[in-house]
């Protein structure tokens, strides 16, 4: 079946550093492929999202690219902040049945020192 | 404001009684989902629902009861079978097959003592 790889955290970086979240997927066809963010405390929230082979999905510095040939959908930022501490999900989606049926990794926790 | 409500945010149980989470959207969103949080452990499907009075099971379905009724509300009733029910339990919704994009509400989290 379907499934979603995050690299293992948590992740603890400065301030202004470089950010990879790596994630792998595994699934038949082409899956829509997102990244949702998770604050203390909340609910998730939609971070970007990739619908299609070669789609880069940016939002609040963040960026990933869907790469059919390596399955993955990795996460990067080029400078990160405070504010971006928070548990980062990978997923996919298949639409079934007028439901989209999400997988998820199983997150990674990001804290980002001042 | 539109969005998704849960409640309670916070509740205990005694083990042996069924508790009922609600959900609520005002998005206009035809399909709802309700997920089970653990901890390293990433989001489960435990059940969903395309349309109103119909519904489906998720991955870890046993031991959780849903009904859906009327197109905001979503309950989920957590059953004494459940045989590990202390969890963070997030309810989302979408638009008919749209591309993926799930909108959550913040969680309840259920405790047994």
């Amino acid at each position: 079946g379907d499934s979603v790889t995050q690299m293992e955290g948590p992740v603890t970086l400065s301030e202004e550093a470089f950010l990879t979240i790596n994630c792998t997927y595994t699934a038949t066809g082409y899956p829509s492929l997102f990244w949702y963010v998770q604050y203390p405390g909340e609910g998730l929230q939609l971070l970007l999202k990739a619908t299609k082979a070669d789609d880069k999905g940016s939002n609040k510095g963040f960026e990933a690219t869907y790469r059919k040939e390596t399955t993955s959908f990795h996460l990067e930022k080029g400078s990160v902040q405070v504010s971006d501490s928070a548990v980062y999900f990978c997923a996919l989606s298949r639409e079934f049945q007028g439901a989209q049926k999400l997988v998820f990794g199983q997150g990674t926790r990001l804290t980002i020192n001042p | 404001d539109g969005g998704i409500t849960q409640s309670p945010k916070y509740l205990f149980r005694k083990e042996g009684q069924n508790v009922t989470l609600s959900c609520e959207q005002n998005l206009n969103h035809d399909a709802m989902y309700w997920y089970r949080q653990d901890p390293g452990q990433g989001l489960r499907l435990i059940y969903y629902s395309q349309i109103v009075n119909d519904f489906q099971k998720g991955d870890i379905a046993e031991g959780y009861s849903v009904s859906r009724e009327k197109k905001e509300s979503f309950p989920l009733t957590v059953t004494s079978a459940q045989k590990n029910p202390t969890a963070f339990y997030l309810c989302a919704s979408s638009f008919w097959a749209a591309t993926g994009e799930l909108f959550f509400g913040e969680g309840s989290r259920l405790t047994v003592l």
